[in-house]
């Protein structure tokens, strides 16, 4: 089956570095991406890797290392705006193009 | 462009009605995914579809039925509605399947069964 793990909450100070870290166990695996998603809203897009490595954009980056089924992403200068959940989603093969299977999500929570 | 748009924002239904999810995309992507979000889970992939007139089940199918009659348009259909249908339901659309397959979402359906 397919298994994706990554803590349930986080708690960070406005102005820090945070990282959410993420461990999966999948078959067919393509690439990992991690979305954003405010309370009440729907997910929006953040990062894609497919090869080990790290990937910078602005204030957030996210690595990838395939032979140990782990990723993180790290957010730097984090502001108040950051507080949400982030998912970290594995794509994986269908028998008709690629799918996305979601771990549960890490809540975020920046304080003053 | 509206990108994903759905319909409704809420409902609340009665044990045993019907309804169907209204989902468009005019992005003129091929790829549309329905999934459903418990509270503090991640989102589970119902069915999805590759274009008009191919779908496909998901993880979580079971109570749900789909049709993909144009290329902008993927309905979801729940037929008997059952209280363990309370979600929220996401409508998602992409443009390829391989490579970066970016999913963009709609805002989201909050379905209530009683």
């Amino acid at each position: 089956g397919q298994n994706i793990d990554q803590p349930t909450e986080m708690t960070a100070t406005e102005g820090a570095i945070v990282q959410i870290n993420c461990t999966y166990q999948t078959s067919g695996f393509n690439g990992l991406f991690w979305y954003q998603q405010h309370a009440g809203e729907a997910p929006t897009f953040l990062s894609y890797n497919v090869l080990d490595g790290l990937e910078e954009k602005g204030r957030f980056s996210s690595f990838l290392s395939r032979s140990k089924g782990y990723s993180y992403l790290l957010l730097k200068e984090l502001q108040m705006k950051d507080s949400a959940s982030y998912l970290c989603a594995v794509t994986l093969d269908m028998e008709y193009g690629n799918k996305l299977v979601f771990g549960a999500g890490t809540i975020l929570r920046v304080k003053s | 462009n509206a990108g994903v748009t759905q319909t409704p924002k809420f409902r609340i239904l009665k044990i045993g009605q019907s309804m169907t999810l209204q989902c468009a995309q005019d992005m003129n992507h091929n790829y549309m995914y329905w999934y459903r979000q418990d509270p503090g889970m991640g989102l589970k992939l119902i069915y999805y579809s590759v274009g008009a007139g191919i779908t496909d089940k998901g993880e979580v199918p079971n109570g749900y039925n789909v049709s993909r009659s144009t290329t902008e348009d993927f309905p979801l259909r729940l037929e008997l509605a059952a209280p363990s249908q309370t979600s929220v339901y996401f409508c998602a659309s992409s443009l390829v399947a391989g490579g970066l397959n970016e999913q963009f979402f709609g805002p989201g359906t909050r379905l209530t069964v009683l």
